[in-house]
């Protein structure tokens, strides 16, 4: 069975400091990944997406960076944290194109 | 380019009266639809998907035809109940290798 998980599940930062959340997925390989942003309540907004090791594709930055490392690990960061990057931050993978998404348990991100 | 959109933010109803949330989309490609819900501090779940035309779907009480006539999937259901109340997320995913698109989501309220 494949599952996902993410990490941490929540951290409090200050602003101007770095950030670095991990997604993990296993018994899977070769999926689709993808980042999401979602203020409380509200919008699912698309960050990034790979479809493979190494390539990550921008949807909609906002000062942040995501990279893949592994197959299985897909990596969402920043050097300096801005109060606007408070919300829920969900990772999510797919087999391909056109197939549901799965979405693992996110993490909430405050940001003082 | 490709989009989807969900013209209600806020949907109130009583227990027991039927509800019926838009979705429509535009892509130029052969869409797959998806509904998603998402429950307070959870993460969004596959509701419904579909990618036949005017073929109905069910799960869980709720129901969704694909009309590629009118670019639409609506989300039904003809009784709903207390546990209800959720975000609900339509997503297109065109069948083009481009990343998933979603609506801005609509979150239902149900009152006893």
């Amino acid at each position: 069975a494949q599952t996902i998980h993410q990490w941490p599940v929540a951290e409090i930062k200050a602003v101007g400091s770095p950030l670095s959340l991990g997604c993990t997925i296993k018994g899977k390989s070769s999926p689709n990944l993808y980042w999401y942003w979602q203020a409380t309540g509200g919008t699912l907004q698309q960050l990034f997406y790979s479809i493979t090791v190494g390539q990550v594709e921008s949807v909609v930055q906002l000062n942040l960076s995501a990279s893949r490392p592994k197959d299985d690990q897909f990596i969402l960061s920043t050097e300096k944290l801005l109060l606007s990057h408070s919300g829920f931050y969900l990772c999510a993978w797919s087999l391909d194109w056109g197939d549901e998404q799965y979405f693992g348990p996110g993490t909430r991100l405050t940001v003082l | 380019g490709d989009s989807v959109t969900q013209t209600e933010g806020l949907v109130t109803l009583t227990k027991g009266l039927p509800v019926m949330l838009n979705c429509t989309y535009q892509t130029t490609y052969s869409p797959f639809l998806f509904w998603y819900v998402q429950h307070l501090n959870e993460a969004p779940k596959l509701l419904l998907k579909s990618s036949t035309d005017n073929k109905r779907t069910e799960h869980q009480g709720f129901y969704a035809t694909l009309h590629k006539s009118s670019s639409s999937f609506h989300l039904q259901k003809s009784s709903v109940q207390l546990s209800d109340s959720a975000l609900y997320f339509c997503a297109l995913s065109p069948n083009n290798n481009n990343a998933p698109r979603f609506g801005a989501g609509t979150k239902l309220s149900v009152k006893p």
